[in-house]
Parts: C-alpha cells; sequence; structure tokens
C-alpha cells in the first residue's frame, strides 16, 4: 500500500502535549516529514528524518518513529500551533512520494 | 533568499490545457529534486510529480499520463503542463524543493501556490 493514514482532527489543551500519528507500510522503510499549515498558507516543514528541526521550528515540536507509524508530538502546545498537520514520505517504490489525509490540530 | 514564487494559475474550461511556472532564487533548480504538490479546495495535499537533478520524472498514478513536468535551467525555473484538464483538478498547485539526506527527504521549501480553477 502506498497511502498514510492520519486521524482527521485532534484536540489539545492549550500547555499540554499532543500526540499526532501516522500510518503506512511506506514508513517500514522511509522516514515521515511533517509539514504545518495554516488557514490560506502554503505548508511549512517542521519535522523531518528521525527527529530533525529545520532552523526556525520551535523545541517543542519533536517527531518518532516505529514500525509503520510515525507520530509528530507537540510538547506545550501554544495557541499559534493551531493548524493542519500533514505526514508525508517516499511510497513503497521510493520515486513516488504520498502524502496522509491531514489532522485538523485544535488548541483548546 | 531561498523562495520559489509559482504563476500561471487561472479558469479554464474542462478538456482545457495549461502550464504553471515556478521561478526559484537563491538555489538552482537543475541541482535539486523537484516537485508539484496540490491541494484541492477543503482537502489534504496530493503529490502531483517530481524531477530529479538528473532529469528523471515520475508522476502519481491518478494522472494518467496528462501532466508533464520539465524545468528550463537558464531560466531557473520549473513547469508543470497540464493538458485534458477536468474538474477533479482544480486545486492550489504548490511547487517545493526536495532536500536529500539519506532516506531523511522533505520538502523543504514552497512557493505560496497558483489556483487552478476547472469549470466551464
Amino acid at each position: 500500500s502506498s497511502e498514510l493514514t492520519q486521524d482527521p482532527a485532534v484536540s489539545v489543551a492549550l500547555g499540554q502535549t499532543v500526540r499526532i500519528t501516522c500510518q503506512g507500510n511506506s514508513l517500514r522503510t522511509y522516514y515521515a516529514s511533517w509539514y504545518q499549515q495554516k488557514p490560506g498558507q502554503a505548508p511549512v516543514l517542521v519535522i523531518y528524518g528521525e527527529n530533525n528541526r529545520p532552523s526556525g521550528i520551535p523545541d517543542r515540536f519533536s517527531g518518532s518513529n516505529s514500525g509503520n507509524t510515525a507520530s509528530l508530538t507537540i510538547t506545550g502546545a501554544q495557541a499559534e500551533d493551531e493548524a493542519d498537520y500533514h505526514c508525508n514520505s517516499r511510497d513503497s517504490s521510493g520515486n513516488r512520494w504520498v502524502f496522509g489525509g491531514g489532522t485538523k490540530l485544535t488548541v483548546l | 533568499e531561498v523562495q520559489l514564487v509559482e504563476s500561471g494559475g487561472g479558469l479554464i474550461q474542462p478538456g482545457g490545457s495549461l502550464r504553471l511556472s515556478c521561478a526559484a532564487s537563491g538555489f538552482t533548480v537543475s541541482s535539486n529534486y523537484m516537485s508539484w504538490v496540490r491541494q484541492a479546495p477543503g482537502k489534504g495535499l496530493e503529490w502531483v510529480s517530481v524531477i530529479y537533478s538528473g532529469g528523471t520524472t515520475y508522476y502519481a498514478d491518478s494522472l494518467k499520463g496528462r501532466f508533464t513536468i520539465s524545468r528550463d535551467n537558464s531560466k531557473n525555473t520549473l513547469y508543470l503542463q497540464m493538458n485534458s484538464l477536468r474538474a477533479e483538478d482544480t486545486a492550489v498547485y504548490y511547487c517545493a524543493r526536495i532536500t536529500l539526506s539519506g532516506q531523511k527527504d522533505a520538502f523543504d521549501i514552497w512557493g505560496q501556490g497558483t489556483m487552478v480553477t476547472v469549470s466551464s
């Protein structure tokens, strides 16, 4: 299968920790990357590889991988973290990419 | 500054063709893997196509040969030629650079997107 599955919506209380997951067979071979997208804006890379953050991404964002599941964790969620989060990886062929359906994060 | 700027979107009738452009600055398109990603209104991201630094291209199976990715090295610009457009191709189209590091590749630079609306 070349699909990545995400929960459509997740909520978290302000200042608490939330984990967003992404499942797919290709994740057994390839790392996931994670993108934050706010309304009307382009996606922004927040996590890639084992647990790598691009410059400028707060360290409250972290990633992990286990078997066919990748996770994005936000420790101490802030109001500005409310957004859609998309996971992505190469598919099983290695020459195409696939995105998960996205998770809408609400910060309460 | 490293950036990507898309253009060429608009309203097009079903069956028509459109070419999207993505002008890069701050880096060389031909030295990188470059990709197109689209997002239908209210939907998630959908990978469309990639062109490798060596020129090899790949497409999402769902496109069935209607789209062609290319680049002009002299203009440092990426293109997406879209033919036989359908209503379901209506989306914001983003170009993005893929950064490579072993198996840790990621879409690290994105353009602002260009809207394509297929409607009569």
